[in-house]
Formats: structure tokens, C-alpha cells, sequence
């Protein structure tokens, strides 16, 4: 069974700030999807990472994936305040076609001025 | 296009009522999915499809039914709604590439 461990589960930090969050998962994979979610809304996609060594970066976040330490870490440069939001790692269970995400429990992260 | 929509967007059960919440979506996915979001759970697959007049069971498939019985539309049923069924629930269809979820379902079962 794929387990998917994100941490920290909550973080709060200051404006200006970096930090990083880490997603663990346990078998082999080399699916891997970054979600932010705000209260009371839907799931939105910031990142699609397909292969080992795969980087993206959008605005303030950086998304790297490393499918040998089975570890993706999503990095928050100079965090602003719009970023609080629950951010959501999900690994694809099965490869091939059989597409089927496991999710981390998400990190709530919150930005203070 | 409207992308993936769900119906109803809230909804409040009796215990034992039954009820049917309606997924569906514009892009031609074959692949659709029904999750319920917790507190501090995550997202967790109740059952998904991967094609028209298929369905499969996920990580927590008890208590619940699907249908897709069109491409476009995937259903979960609820048969005997129980308190331990308050939840969101999100629904969401893929292609090969990304996944793209519904706007959610809140439902409260008293």
C-alpha cells in the first residue's frame, strides 16, 4: 500500500521568509502532483513533475522531485501572504495507464506579517 | 467549458436517508474519481473509473455506490446515510497528464 507523508503538517512563518516542505512516499513512482487548496474551495494544480529530476518553479514556489530518495519538496522563497493556503502533495499509485493519486494529509501553511 | 462540476453543493441527511450526488465533467476524461476530505485525513478515493460502464473500488468504498453509465457523468450513491459520512466530497477527472477536481459536495448527516 503507497503511503505518502508530508511534513511539516502545520507551519507558520514570517513574510520574507524561505522554507521548504517535504513529501515522502513509499514505492516506486514517477508521477508526482502538488495541489494548494483555500478554505472552503477546491483543489487547484501548481505542479505536474513526471520524471526523476524534474524542477518547476511558478512565482514564489519551486517544486523538485527525486525518484530514487523517493522525495518531492515544494520551496517557498520570500513568502508572501497570498501563499497561505493548505498545500497537498499526491503521488500516482500505479504506473502504466492505471492512474490513481494517493494524497498526503497536506500542510497547512499560514504567512504572518 | 465548465470543466468538472458537482451537484448538489450542500446538502444535510437524516441518518438512514438515502441521496445521489452527481459528477460531471466536459473534457472527454475517461478517467473519473470520488474523494472525501476530512480533517486532518487528506483526500481519501472512495471509488473511481477508468471508462464509460466501469467502476472500481478505492481506499474507502463502504457505505457507498458509483455508476457511469455515461462518460461524462459519474455518480456516488449513498444508500443509509450515516453521521460518520459528514464530509466534503470532491470529485475529480484526469487525463493522461493532470487531474482536475469539482468545485465539492458538503454533506451533513444528523
Amino acid at each position: 500500500e503507497l503511503k505518502v507523508e508530508q511534513n511539516p503538517l502545520f507551519l507558520s512563518m514570517q513574510e520574507g521568509k524561505n522554507y521548504t516542505i517535504y513529501c515522502n512516499y513509499s514505492t516506486t513512482s514517477d508521477r508526482l502532483y502538488w495541489y494548494r487548496q483555500d478554505p472552503g474551495k477546491s483543489l487547484e494544480s501548481l505542479f505536474v513533475l513526471l520524471s526523476n529530476g524534474a524542477v518547476k518553479q511558478e512565482g514564489r514556489l519551486m517544486a523538485s522531485l527525486d525518484t530514487k530518495a523517493r522525495l518531492s519538496t515544494l520551496h517557498i522563497t520570500a513568502a508572501v501572504h497570498d501563499l497561505s493556503a493548505t498545500y497537498f502533495c499526491a503521488v500516482d499509485a500505479e504506473g502504466g495507464s492505471n492512474y490513481k493519486l494517493t494524497f498526503g494529509k497536506g500542510t497547512l501553511l499560514t504567512v504572518n506579517p | 467549458n465548465a470543466g468538472v462540476t458537482q451537484t448538489p453543493k450542500f446538502r444535510v441527511l437524516k441518518t438512514g436517508q438515502s441521496m445521489t450526488l452527481l459528477c460531471a465533467q466536459d473534457m472527454n476524461h475517461e478517467y473519473m474519481y470520488w474523494y472525501r476530505q476530512d480533517p486532518g485525513m487528506g483526500l481519501r478515493l472512495i471509488h473511481y473509473s477508468v471508462g464509460e460502464g466501469t467502476t472500481a473500488k478505492g481506499e474507502v468504498p463502504d457505505g457507498y455506490n458509483v455508476s457511469r453509465l455515461k462518460k461524462q457523468n459519474f455518480l456516488l450513491g449513498l444508500e443509509s446515510a450515516a453521521p460518520s459520512q459528514t464530509s466534503v466530497y470532491f470529485c475529480a477527472s484526469r487525463n493522461s497528464y493532470e487531474q482536475y477536481f469539482g468545485p465539492g459536495t458538503r454533506l451533513t448527516v444528523t
